[in-house]
């Protein structure tokens, strides 16, 4: 397994641009994760999905925020019309249905910087 | 609503001690707990899983229990080094019958000195 992977690593954006995230999940993980993480707190669950159905979103996805994965293989995040609280570490994470463990593998996250 | 606490925030040890970091939960009612390692500016990297069926899991010089009935779980790192230095979180999932979310502490920043 190559591991998650996320594109861009690093992102600066002036604020009111759109910016778009992709994660690569580990092959053969249907089951998709977003979290955001600022400065000295924990990551926190954005959405979740199993395959190409997006299950659980927080209701810290605002309107702003949409997340897709159209064919059960990589995802993207969308961010609309940035605001300077969007600044985070935005990581993805992939496990597999096919573990009851349902152990979620961490991708390196990417570095949003709005100015 | 469940909630995480990981307890010290910081800890700075020399080299060669054994530690212990500690995590607790308000509500029982979970699936699994994880401990995660985190390096500055880095993404994640699993530690232990522990299902909820279980008392403790160990990997190498690592040892996590869970207590559910408690709400405590514990990581025991023996004989520490610089390389340990890192912040280290744990998480819980399946609060509230979720498929998905996992629930964060804010983790214990650890330094190794040698």
């Amino acid at each position: 397994d190559t591991g998650v992977s996320q594109d861009p690593r690093h992102k600066i954006t002036k604020r009111g641009q759109n910016v778009t995230f992709r994660c690569d999940p580990i092959s053969e993980h249907n089951r998709l994760y977003w979290y955001r993480q600022t400065l000295g707190q924990g990551p926190e669950f954005l959405t979740y999905f199993q395959n190409e159905a997006q299950l659980e979103k927080s209701r810290l996805l605002s309107d702003r925020f949409s997340a897709e994965r159209p064919k059960g293989s990589f995802s993207t995040l969308e961010i609309q019309r940035t605001e300077q609280g969007d600044s985070a570490m935005y990581l993805c994470a992939s496990s597999s249905r096919q573990t009851v463990s349902r152990e979620q593998y961490f991708g390196p996250g990417t570095r949003l910087t709005v100015t | 609503k469940q909630e995480v606490t990981q307890i010290p925030a910081a800890l700075s040890v020399p080299e060669g001690e054994n530690l212990v970091l500690n995590c607790s939960f308000t509500d029982s009612a979970i699936y699994n707990l994880q401990w995660f390692r985190q390096d500055p500016g880095k993404g994640l990297t699993s530690l232990l899983l522990i299902q909820s069926s279980q008392r403790e899991q160990t990997s190498g010089r690592l040892n996590a229990s869970l207590d559910k009935s408690s709400g405590r779980s514990t990581l025991y790192i023996a004989a520490s080094q610089p390389g340990d230095s890192a912040t280290y979180l744990c998480a819980v999932g399946g609060y509230g019958g979720s498929q998905g979310n996992l629930i964060f502490g804010k983790g214990t920043k650890l330094s190794v000195k040698p």
